[in-house]
């Protein structure tokens, strides 16, 4: 399995952005890089997720380096909603279903 | 639709009781997982389902463990005999096509055993 490194955790303080990186330095040319996050107590939950291009939506935004070995997911402005574990995750293009969620990357909102 | 829905959210059992935890997908979609997560362990994948079929129960951790999706609108995860160490959170999600859609996940079913 292509393998993702993230840092245990981090700080953001409320309102300002947030750039949470995401190694995967053994990424193949057809696996999609996705994010989720997990809000204590919930299931995991759909962030965003791009193969090439850097990708925008309204929860986040996306940027992949040019080799695609490492990502950020950037949230624009932290809410104290927004503390969570997030998980970068590949999706293998070999066949079978290859979604391993490492241990991510706990983040916390300082009001 | 009302999302992944799992039952029971709780579940207190005896060791050595059957278990099993139920699961309804999110109508049209044709992917169903199960995950399990501790704090040891972190999120694991146990098996999933195309259409129904199960296609990899690599995840199952041992013979005590099956899953079931008798159609598309519902699954079973059962584990008989339960022992303390199955004691988790259950995830189902289900989700389209799987690498270039989200996947959908239930709020999951606590399960301790004593």
């Amino acid at each position: 399995d292509a393998k993702t490194t993230q840092p245990n955790s981090m700080e953001s303080n409320e309102e300002e952005p947030v750039h949470l990186p995401c190694n995967h330095s053994t990424i193949s040319g057809t696996d999609y890089i996705h994010w989720y996050r997990q809000l204590p107590s919930q299931g995991p939950e759909y962030v965003i997720h791009g193969l090439t291009s850097n990708v925008n939506n309204r929860m986040a935004s996306l940027a992949i380096a040019e080799d695609r070995k490492s990502s950020t997911l950037i949230l624009h402005r932290a809410t104290l909603r927004d503390a969570a574990v997030y998980y970068c995750i590949l999706y293998s293009g070999a066949g079978s279903y290859q979604l391993t969620f490492g241990k991510g990357t706990k983040l916390s909102v300082i009001p | 639709d009302a999302g992944v829905i799992q039952s029971p959210r709780h579940e207190v059992t005896e060791m050595g009781q059957e278990v099993t935890l139920r699961c309804k997908p999110i109508s049209g979609h044709d992917y169903l997982f199960w995950y399990r997560q501790t704090m040891m362990r972190g999120l694991e994948l146990l098996i999933y389902f195309n259409n129904n079929v199960p296609i990899d129960d690599s995840g199952m951790p041992e013979d005590r463990f099956s899953a079931k999706m008798p159609n598309a609108s519902f699954s079973t995860l059962k584990i008989q005999p339960s022992e303390p160490r199955d004691s988790a959170v259950y995830f189902c999600a289900s989700s389209y096509h799987m690498m270039n859609t989200e996947a959908f996940f239930g709020q999951g079913t606590r399960l301790t055993v004593v």
